[in-house]
């Protein structure tokens, strides 16, 4: 019944080692999220997807990078993670905007260790 | 830009009270909407409850209702008949008519008393 997957639940890298976190969904919706949430902060947006197109957040660093193969899968690529990368990674989805008739669908979240 | 404010960090609730959490936002369009969302302990966030700002009257689910007061830019959320299951963060969250994005608060987190 899950309609939005993150997979790994947790993950765990190394310092400056690339990492890849992956969200699939089952709703055929064409928006995609990245969500960065840190301990006990709200979730900040990194990027999204609008179909293929990619639209990156001003100040999301560029150590960040996302994929969107297909309208399933969506992949967050951290090149050189720090320590301060380290947090809860949430995945969304909607089939337009987010408005009255809409809603986002979150996935569990992947939760990032760097050691 | 849009701020969305949380002003209690945490707020504690008895079993089968009523607890008011409140959220103030600023902004300088006209038309937005607003959200509160829950997260439970295993993370995921679940939609509780959306209000359209041209829309007078307040929205309700169930046991949770909002006052919105477009003037004052005020959204808080009200749980009646708090249950055990309600204990999570809380965040309000803001998105532009035309936007895909959401702003979220720094959350409250709730936690219910047997």
């Amino acid at each position: 019944d899950a309609m939005v997957i993150q997979n790994p639940r947790y993950q765990v890298t190394q310092f400056g080692k690339p990492v890849t976190l992956s969200c699939s969904q089952t709703l055929n919706h064409n928006v995609m999220y990245w969500y960065q949430q840190k301990s006990s902060q709200a979730p900040k947006l990194l990027f999204h997807y609008y179909d293929k197109d990619f639209n990156n957040e001003a100040d999301t660093p560029d150590n960040f990078q996302s994929r969107r193969p297909n309208t399933s899968f969506c992949f967050l690529d951290i090149r050189s993670p720090g320590l301060g990368d380290a947090a809860m990674y949430l995945c969304a989805t909607s089939r337009t905007g987010v408005d009255a008739t809409e809603k986002l669908f979150f996935g569990s979240g992947t939760q990032l260790s760097v050691l | 830009a849009q701020t969305v404010t949380q002003s209690q960090p945490e707020m504690s609730v008895q079993e089968a009270e009523t607890v008011t959490l409140s959220c103030t936002y600023d902004t300088s369009e006209s038309d937005y909407y607003l959200f509160w969302y829950k997260q439970p302990p295993s993370r995921q966030m679940i939609l509780v409850i959306r209000q359209e700002a041209y829309k007078q009257q307040n929205a309700t689910e169930n046991r949770f209702s909002v006052n919105f007061q477009k003037a004052a830019k005020s959204f808080s959320l009200k749980i009646s008949d708090s249950q055990l299951g309600d204990a999570a963060m809380y965040f309000c969250a803001f998105s532009r008519s035309n936007d895909y994005k959401l702003s979220f608060g720094a959350g409250t987190t709730v936690t219910v008393r047997a």
